[in-house]
């Protein structure tokens, strides 16, 4: 059974810019989740996708955004990047459902802002 | 607003010992609770899992005690193998919430 997978493995932009990060989750899995590990720090709660309807989000502004796809894949849009955006970024899938059951990670993308 | 702590940065243990993570949480309404551990360059891995109808989950050399009056879990390794040597987050969430809250991680060093 394939993992979790992201992509890109990194991703480096300049300020100001738009960033789009990738995700498929597990097989049979609907909820998508996203969170941020910046350098130092614990996992920080982003977002979370569940058949297609954003559930909750973290305490994010708003230029953090992002989608799930009919095949239950996501995507991470980061608008009008900043210095301290640079993070890992993981996203996370589990079965559907009414609260986050057992998460499974995929490796994460790399960003990177200068 | 730390929910979930994790008041150790770094725990080192030699080979064959018992590695005990710890782990603090205060919201009195979080009902399961999570152990994943992170290599580098790796996303987080599910350990263990507890539910806060237990007070004790095992599963093979790992453990994990719940203590509800203290706000307290633990994750128990025995014995401890240097592929242990990790980064351990605890996680907790409550019904409804509809997110998992994460400590700040742990990193255990196995020593041969």
């Amino acid at each position: 059974e394939a993992g979790v997978t992201q992509s890109p493995t990194h991703l480096i932009k300049t300020r100001g810019q738009q960033a789009t990060l990738r995700c498929s989750p597990i097989s049979g899995h609907t909820s998508v989740y996203w969170y941020q590990q910046a350098l130092g720090l614990g996992l920080q709660f982003l977002l979370w996708y569940d058949e297609g309807e954003e559930r909750n989000r973290g305490n994010f502004p708003p230029r953090f955004s992002g989608r799930q796809f009919p095949n239950y894949s996501s995507e991470l849009n980061v608008n009008a990047l900043e210095l301290e955006d640079s993070a890992l970024y993981l996203c996370a899938s589990s079965r559907g459902g009414d609260r986050p059951d057992t998460q499974y990670f995929g490796p994460g993308t790399r960003l990177t802002v200068l | 607003d730390q929910q979930v702590k994790q008041n150790s940065p770094s725990l080192s243990v030699q080979e064959g010992r018992i590695s005990i993570l710890n782990c603090d949480y205060t919201n009195s309404m979080f009902d399961y609770f999570l152990w994943y551990k992170k290599y580098p360059a790796e996303g987080p891995t599910f350990l263990i899992s507890i539910s806060s109808i237990k007070d004790k989950n095992e599963d093979g050399r790992f453990t994990v005690f719940l203590n509800k009056s203290a706000k307290h879990l633990s994750l128990h390794i025995v014995p401890s193998q240097p592929g242990d040597s990790a980064v351990y987050f605890c996680a907790a969430s409550e019904y409804g919430a509809q997110k998992l809250v994460f400590g700040q991680g742990t990193r255990l060093t196995i020593n041969p």
